[in-house]
């Protein structure tokens, strides 16, 4: 069945270094995106990215579609960024959902 | 431009009650979807309304329901509730350009 595998699971880092998050699909997308959910909650978009590479600030994305693969690039992190970050995504065969991956847990150290 | 708007923020229940959250989709956006996250887990999809009908459904039992008002807002019912159904639910909006934007959720406790 369809699919996404995110990595790792949980990432603990230091100030200042940078990370690199992983999302795997098992299926062509129509759509793909990464979300932030910050400790209360909010679930912040960060990328809607089905190809190509973009980029905001620190943070980049980078989806590989004929490869299958999705990947969340965060620089000079801060401790702002910590929370868990997800991959959704659309499946031409998931009518309509957003598929989700099992989030990566990242906690910044001051 | 308002986003996602969702109330209550927060919500406590007792087991049997019925409860109803409301969703207010952002500017343009006409599909609303809703989604229960338990504590650790992701989101987990409830259904999805677009031209005030039910498109599509996920793994929820009939005690879940939902409604779309002309204007797009979306109310989404749970009846019987459940100490199980304590969770984060997630409301989110889609126009043509098909990115989901989310509200800050309605955390609800069944007691």
């Amino acid at each position: 069945g369809i699919q996404v595998e995110q990595s790792p699971p949980d990432l603990i880092l230091q100030e200042g270094a940078n990370s690199t998050l992983r999302c795997n699909f098992s299926d062509s997308v129509n759509n793909l995106q990464w979300f932030h959910q910050n400790p209360w909650g909010q679930l912040i978009n960060l990328f809607y990215i089905p190809s190509g590479t973009k980029q905001n600030g620190r943070l980049s994305a980078t989806t590989v579609a004929t490869e299958r693969y999705s990947l969340l690039y965060i620089s000079s992190s801060q401790t702002t960024d910590s929370g868990v970050y997800f991959c959704a995504v659309d499946f031409p065969d998931s009518n309509y959902q957003l598929i989700w991956g099992a989030g990566t847990k990242l906690i910044i150290k001051p | 431009d308002a986003g996602v708007t969702q109330s209550p923020t927060h919500l406590i229940k007792t087991r049997g009650q019925q409860v109803t959250l409301r969703c207010s989709p952002k500017s343009g956006h006409d599909t609303v979807s809703w989604y229960q996250q338990a504590l650790g887990q992701g989101p987990q999809f409830i259904f999805q309304y677009y031209e005030e009908e039910e498109r599509q459904r996920g793994n929820f039992p009939d005690r879940f329901s939902g409604h779309q008002f002309p204007n797009y807002s979306s109310e989404l019912n749970v009846n019987a509730l459940l100490l199980g159904d304590s969770a984060l639910y997630l409301c989110a909006s889609e126009g043509a350009e098909l990115e989901a934007f989310f509200g800050q959720g309605t955390r609800l406790t069944v007691v």
